[in-house]
Order: C-alpha cells, then sequence, then structure tokens
C-alpha cells in the first residue's frame, strides 16, 4: 500500500506569514499533483509536477517534486485569507498505476 | 461547459436505510471516480470506471456498497444497510482519459449522514 503523509495537518497563521507544508511517501510516483478544496466543494488541481527536481511557481505558490520523486513540497510566501482551504497532495503511479493515491490534507487558516 | 455534478448535495438516513448517490460527469470524460472523505481529512479512492472495462472496486470497504455506471456516463454509489461509520462526503470525479497527469475534475460532494 502506498501512503502519502502529508504535514503539518493543521497550520493558523496570521496574513503576511510564508509557510511549507510537506508531502513525504517511501514510495515512487511518476508524478504529483496538488489540490486545494474548500468548504462544501470538491478539490481543484493547483499543480502538477512530473520530473524529478522540477520547481513550478504559481504567483506566491511555489511547487517542488523530490529529486527521487518521493516527496513534494508547496511554499506559500505571504500567505493571504483567501489562501485558507485544504491542501491535498496526491501521487500518481508505482503500484497505484495511474491511480492518485491522496495524502491526508493539511488544513491551512490564514488570519486577517 | 458544466462540471460535475452530484446530487443529493445533503442526504440524512436512518441507520440500515439503503441510500443512492448520483453522480454526473464532465460530457465526454472517460473515467470515473468515486471517493470518500471524512471530516475534511483526505480522500479515501472507493472505485473507478474506465470506458467500457470492468471497473476497479479495490477500494470499496464491504460488499454493502456497490457502484455501476450506465452508459459511459452517469454513475451511481449505493451504499445498503448504511451504518454510523458511513456518515461522510462522497465525492465524485472525472478525468478526460486514464492516461498519466490527467487532471480529476472533482464534484461538489454529497455529504451523507447516518443518524
Amino acid at each position: 500500500t502506498q501512503l502519502l503523509e502529508q504535514s503539518p495537518q493543521f497550520l493558523s497563521i496570521q496574513e503576511g506569514e510564508n509557510l511549507t507544508v510537506y508531502c513525504n511517501s517511501s514510495s515512487v510516483f511518476s508524478s504529483l499533483q496538488w489540490y486545494r478544496q474548500e468548504p462544501g466543494e470538491g478539490p481543484v488541481l493547483l499543480v502538477t509536477v512530473v520530473t524529478g527536481g522540477e520547481v513550478k511557481k504559481l504567483k506566491r505558490l511555489t511547487f517542488q517534486f523530490g529529486d527521487a520523486r518521493k516527496d513534494s513540497s508547496l511554499h506559500i510566501t505571504a500567505a493571504q485569507p483567501g489562501d485558507t482551504g485544504l491542501y491535498l497532495c496526491a501521487g500518481e503511479g508505482g503500484n497505484a498505476g495511474n491511480m492518485l493515491t491522496f495524502g491526508g490534507g493539511t488544513r491551512l487558516m490564514v488570519k486577517p | 461547459g458544466a462540471g460535475v455534478s452530484q446530487s443529493p448535495s445533503n442526504k440524512v438516513t436512518e441507520k440500515g436505510k439503503d441510500v443512492e448517490l448520483r453522480c454526473d460527469p464532465i460530457s465526454g470524460h472517460t473515467a470515473l471516480y468515486w471517493y470518500r472523505q471524512s471530516l475534511g481529512q483526505g480522500l479515501e479512492f472507493l472505485i473507478y470506471f474506465q470506458g467500457n472495462s470492468a471497473p476497479d472496486k479495490s477500494g470499496l470497504p464491504s460488499d454493502r456498497f456497490s457502484a455501476e455506471r450506465t452508459g459511459g456516463s452517469v454513475s451511481t454509489l449505493t451504499i445498503q444497510r448504511t451504518q454510523q461509520e458511513d456518515s461522510a462526503v462522497y465525492l465524485c470525479a472525472s478525468s478526460p482519459s486514464s492516461g498519466p497527469y490527467n487532471e480529476q475534475f472533482f464534484g461538489p460532494g454529497t455529504r451523507l449522514t447516518v443518524l
């Protein structure tokens, strides 16, 4: 069974602070996706990283895929209240084929 | 265009009753997934349909859970003899194909409460 562990599970910060969310596994994935979910809605894809060591930026969000393709991180610079939500990483490939294995999520609250 | 829709948005039922949850995927998407999410946690995979192939049922937690997909489009997840531990948000997602790097498009979910 492939597992993706996210940390921290909960994070409450003030507007303007920086934060990093981690997604770790002992398994190798062919790609890793990050989703954001707001209350009452389904997750929405933010980014897909494919190559080991890859870094992608989406405005104030920076996503990195580990060199060994076993882990990933999401860094948010100068967090805004609009960043509040549940962040989910999902790995594709390995034993699960093209299926996605989701992490447990990081619930972020950004206070104004 | 229309996204993935699910109905009902909320369902409250009594323990032991059967429930049916519906998912309308994005038109043309061949892959359809059902997940379960408890208390804002991560997603637990339940079942996967791809075109006319036999579904991957490996995530169904018990034989009380079943799902079908008619005509390669609409899907229904049925839970028989519901238990309190079945209470969760049930999410449906569709994808253009089963190939790699495909984004999954999620519906808003059905919140199931078993009393």
